[in-house]
């Protein structure tokens, strides 16, 4: 059971991006999957959750309209997206999954290892 | 949106001693849903509290929570070396479901 995240990126200024978390070995059907920003020597960013299943995303309002998060549940993956890159984008992004049934299950009880995204000229 | 406030900033304990945690919402959390999170240097978060008392698999019984309202606390009865570690509380209750800044628990 893990979620297996995509590799470090290094990116200029205005260019695009999309990374991706994989579920495996639990069933996706079960769990939302949400991001998280953790910028340098900082703490957590609550960035936005999607249900695979219907594609259902949930954004908070300091991401909204900045990064796209999608999925593809015919191989169980969640995608963080940026259509163009500032270098404050910078930072470790983990994914994480918690559970479908509503605000009790909303706490993310597995974590990705993270992606580490470097926006530089 | 909720802004949850941890302190103390940075907490400078012994090994085998008691740390107190604390989490202070900006506003009164209608649920107990609040998460603890440990994060180790190069590591991802690991949930070690949900529900404000209920621990996750795996965590130890020296980890405790408690809390209702606006405060919530984390206990660590007797520190091992491997708490070392910073901690972040989450509420969960209302969208977005936001993170405290973040307690460091170092070694004195």
């Amino acid at each position: 059971v893990q979620l297996v995240q995509s590799g470090p990126e290094v990116k200029k200024p205005g260019e695009s991006l999309r990374i991706s978390c994989e579920a495996s070995g639990f069933s996706f059907a079960n769990y939302w999957i949400g991001w998280v920003r953790q910028m340098p020597g900082k703490g957590l960013e609550w960035m936005g959750v999607i249900y695979l299943g219907d594609s259902d995303a949930r954004y908070s309002p300091s991401f909204q309209g900045q990064v796209t998060i999608s999925g593809d549940k015919s191989i169980s993956t969640a995608y963080l997206q940026w259509d163009s890159l500032k270098a404050s984008d910078t930072a470790m992004y983990y994914c994480a999954r918690h559970r479908i049934g509503g605000n009790p299950f909303w706490y993310f009880d597995l974590w990705g290892r993270g992606t580490l995204v470097t926006v530089s000229s | 949106e909720v802004v949850l406030t941890q302190s103390p900033g940075t907490l400078s304990l012994s090994p085998g001693e008691r740390a107190t945690l604390s989490c202070r919402a900006s506003l009164s959390l209608t649920s107990d849903y609040v998460a603890w999170y440990q994060q180790k240097p190069g590591q991802s978060p690991r949930l070690v509290i949900y529900g404000a008392s209920t621990r996750a698999a795996g965590i130890p019984d020296r980890f405790s929570g408690r809390g209702s309202g606006t405060d919530f606390t984390l206990t660590i009865s007797s520190l091992e070396p491997e708490d070392f570690a910073v901690y972040y509380c989450q509420q969960y209750v209302f969208s977005p479901r936001t993170f405290g800044q973040g307690t460091k628990v170092e070694i004195k």
